[in-house]
């Protein structure tokens, strides 16, 4: 049964800092998702990874998915208030054949003081 | 223009009673889903349908019953609302088969909060 572990849940940090969001997978996938969702909104498509190295970049954001790890991260540089939100990360696991379901980390809440 | 449209956007109800939630989407999508977000922001699947075939039915109250009259539709009944439904609900849309048309993900409705008193 694949399970995905983000860390950490919260974060708070200063304008300016850089860090990192790791998400962890417990079978084997060969994609990944973000999403972030601001309060009191919607969950919104960040980063499709669909492959082992892919890198992808918006911004102050990148993402990045080591499939043989089973690891991907979404580092944030010099945040700024603005990115502010709850990022989540999700594997897909397939069944039926033909149909897939998203299994979805618990989320990170990002907290970026001025 | 709205890809997947929830209504309504809140709905405050007393316990005891019955509503509906309604979702539309119009990306052509075959595959939608229903879930259920609580206040630490877990996302927890209910429910999806596959071009108007439940294929998901995870283990929810029977009080919860989805309803999917075409690919395009997907409603959600709660019947004898409790104290603990309330939530936020999010209706969500999908391609499938796997291989490729899974590249896009889901895209997700606004969200219904539902406030049980």
């Amino acid at each position: 049964e694949l399970k995905v572990e983000q860390n950490p849940l919260f974060l708070s940090m200063q304008e300016g800092k850089n860090y990192t969001i790791y998400c962890n997978y417990s079978t084997t996938s060969d994609r990944l998702y973000w999403y972030r969702q601001d309060p009191g909104k919607s969950l919104e498509s960040l980063f499709v990874l669909l492959s082992n190295g892919a890198v992808k970049q918006e911004g102050r954001l990148m993402a990045s998915l080591d499939t043989k790890a089973r690891l991907s991260t979404l580092h944030i540089t010099a945040a700024v208030h603005d990115l502010s939100a709850t990022y989540f990360c999700a594997a897909p696991t397939f069944f039926m054949d033909s149909n897939y379901q998203l299994i979805w980390g618990a989320g990170t809440k990002l907290i970026i003081k001025p | 223009d709205t890809a997947v449209s929830q209504t309504p956007k809140y709905l405050v109800t007393q316990m005891g009673n019955d509503k509906s939630i309604k979702c539309e989407q119009n990306l052509g999508h075959d595959t939608m889903y229903w879930y259920k977000q609580d206040s630490k922001k877990f996302l927890k699947i209910m429910f999806s349908y596959n071009n108007k075939e439940l294929i998901i039915n995870e283990t929810v109250p029977n009080r919860f019953s989805p309803k999917s009259p075409d690919k395009a539709h997907l409603n959600l009944h709660i019947n004898s609302l409790e104290l603990g439904d309330s939530a936020v609900y999010f209706c969500a849309s999908s391609r499938n088969p796997r291989g490729g048309a899974s590249a896009s993900g889901y895209t997700f409705g606004s969200g219904t909060r539902l406030t049980v008193v």
